[in-house]
């Protein structure tokens, strides 16, 4: 158990719908990650908060956004749904920011979304 | 950008043989992590590396750094069954922004 949860574990939606994923971190991390993983892209970087600021961007659609609340738990938003967003969305957490830093990311369960 | 990649993207072994997968990035690397996911679970970080020419041990495990810090390797060596997963490497370059950019991954499949 890393200590970082996610919620839900399983969501299954249809083309066109949005849908929220939530992640709390560690106890005492301030960064919080969110990575996509489908079958053929591995892991892709999404996006990163940093004590509820946006610290870094990847490739994350504009469809999808995402936010860090004060108690530092975030949320993934992903909208207008495709049939392409079906994956494995995890949340990751870490003490640091990452720059000037070298702290490793503790993975939570992931989040299997289904669009059908 | 800043890409980090991994080969072999496969490897299936038997039993008692050795391993190993190898990360190359296209920019110099301040630092690189290694991580595993076993089959239906999340990554787990293993190990990170810092300085030119590092080498570390995890038991049957022995991950390098090289010298000019835009590759690395992770050796198993006499694998297990135990060691069936995914192994990812992460690199991170300050110099990009600092961003941990994972490689495709190795998924190594062992034959009792």
């Amino acid at each position: 158990d890393s200590g970082v949860t996610q919620t839900p574990k399983h969501l299954i939606t249809a083309t066109g719908q949005r849908v929220t994923l939530r992640c709390s971190p560690r106890s005492g991390d301030l960064s919080v990650y969110w990575y996509q993983q489908s079958l053929d892209q591995g892991l892709q970087f999404l996006i990163q908060y940093y004590n509820g600021e946006e610290r870094a961007k990847g490739n994350i659609l504009e469809r999808f956004s995402a936010q860090q609340f004060p108690d530092l738990h975030s949320e993934l938003n992903l909208s207008s749904l495709e049939l392409g967003d079906s994956a494995l969305y995890f949340c990751a957490s870490s003490v640091g920011g990452d720059r000037n830093s070298y702290n490793e990311q503790f993975f939570g369960p992931g989040t299997r979304l289904t669009v059908l | 950008g800043q890409q980090v990649m991994q080969i072999p993207q496969y490897q299936h072994v038997q039993e008692g043989e050795d391993f190993t997968t190898y990360c190359n990035s296209s920019t110099t690397l301040s630092n690189i992590q290694w991580y595993k996911q076993r089959p239906g679970g999340h990554p787990v970080f293993l190990i990170q590396l810092v300085k030119s020419g590092e080498v570390k041990k995890q038991k049957r495990l022995t991950f390098q750094f090289g010298e000019a810090k835009k590759n690395s390797s992770l050796h198993i060596t006499a694998t297990q069954t135990t060691d069936v997963g995914t192994y990812f490497c992460a690199g991170r370059d300050y110099n990009q922004g600092g961003k941990l950019i994972f490689g495709q991954g190795t998924e190594l499949s062992v034959k009792p």
